[in-house]
């Protein structure tokens, strides 16, 4: 079982909805991710947050708008997306180095979205 | 800087024969290796990790992999392959920066298990 919870696990929106992804760790990470996945690619980085600051913005389109309401919770709002949108979207926390983290990276199962 | 070049984007090997899954990684400090697994629709899941020490490293399911400093290789292996090994495998370098972790993934090798 995954301690990296993401919701829901399928997403179908169409171009004018307005989503949300949502993912949650009880590990006591203070260090959580989000990924984009392609198919046949790896992982692409999207955000991080850091003692719930944002740290690194990988230029991300402004319709993708991350939340973290708490050092728990991770939030990514969908809105106005394009079908090329269209991926898995991975959550992922870890210990910081400061505290010791040795660089894993704990995934969730992740969410499908599908942008009609 | 660091990356991790894998080669092969796609292996095929008989059940019960050798699993060899090769990555070489650069990195200007000492570096943290991982190997990940991802079966279809799923998250990545740690098979294992080389942080410091010993340079054979054991993970689930029966894999290992050396860290080789003088190759710069971090080759992952199993001595015999299970159907159920059937999967996507990434390679990884981790940086600690500050409060996160940097990491950098391998393009990923498709691992396919012929019955």
């Amino acid at each position: 079982d995954t301690e990296v919870t993401q919701t829901p696990k399928h997403l179908v929106m169409g171009m004018t909805n307005k989503k949300s992804l949502k993912c949650e760790q009880h590990m006591g990470h203070r260090a959580m991710y989000w990924y984009k996945q392609k198919a046949k690619k790896p992982p692409e980085l999207m955000f991080v947050y850091s003692y719930e600051k944002l740290s690194i913005n990988e230029s991300v389109p402004s319709r993708f708008s991350p939340e973290c309401p708490n050092s728990s919770l991770l939030n990514l709002h969908l809105h106005a997306l394009q079908p090329e949108d269209s991926a898995l979207y991975l959550c992922a926390s870890s210990q910081g180095p400061m505290a010791g983290g040795t660089g894993e990276l704990f995934f969730g199962e992740g969410s499908r979205l599908t942008v009609l | 800087a660091q990356s991790v070049t894998q080669l092969g984007s796609h292996v095929s090997v008989s059940e019960g024969a050798l699993v060899l899954l090769r990555c070489n990684y650069s990195s200007s400090v000492p570096p943290y290796l991982f190997w990940y697994v991802q079966y279809p629709n799923q998250g990545l899941q740690l098979l294992l990790k080389y942080t410091t020490g010993a340079t054979l490293v054991k993970g689930i399911n029966g894999f290992e992999a050396e860290f080789k400093k003088s190759e710069t290789s971090f080759h992952l292996t199993k001595p015999s392959a299970h159907m159920s090994d059937a999967a996507e495998y990434f390679c990884a370098v981790s940086r600690g920066s500050g409060g996160y972790q940097k990491v950098t993934f391998g393009t990923g090798t498709k691992l396919q298990v012929i019955p």
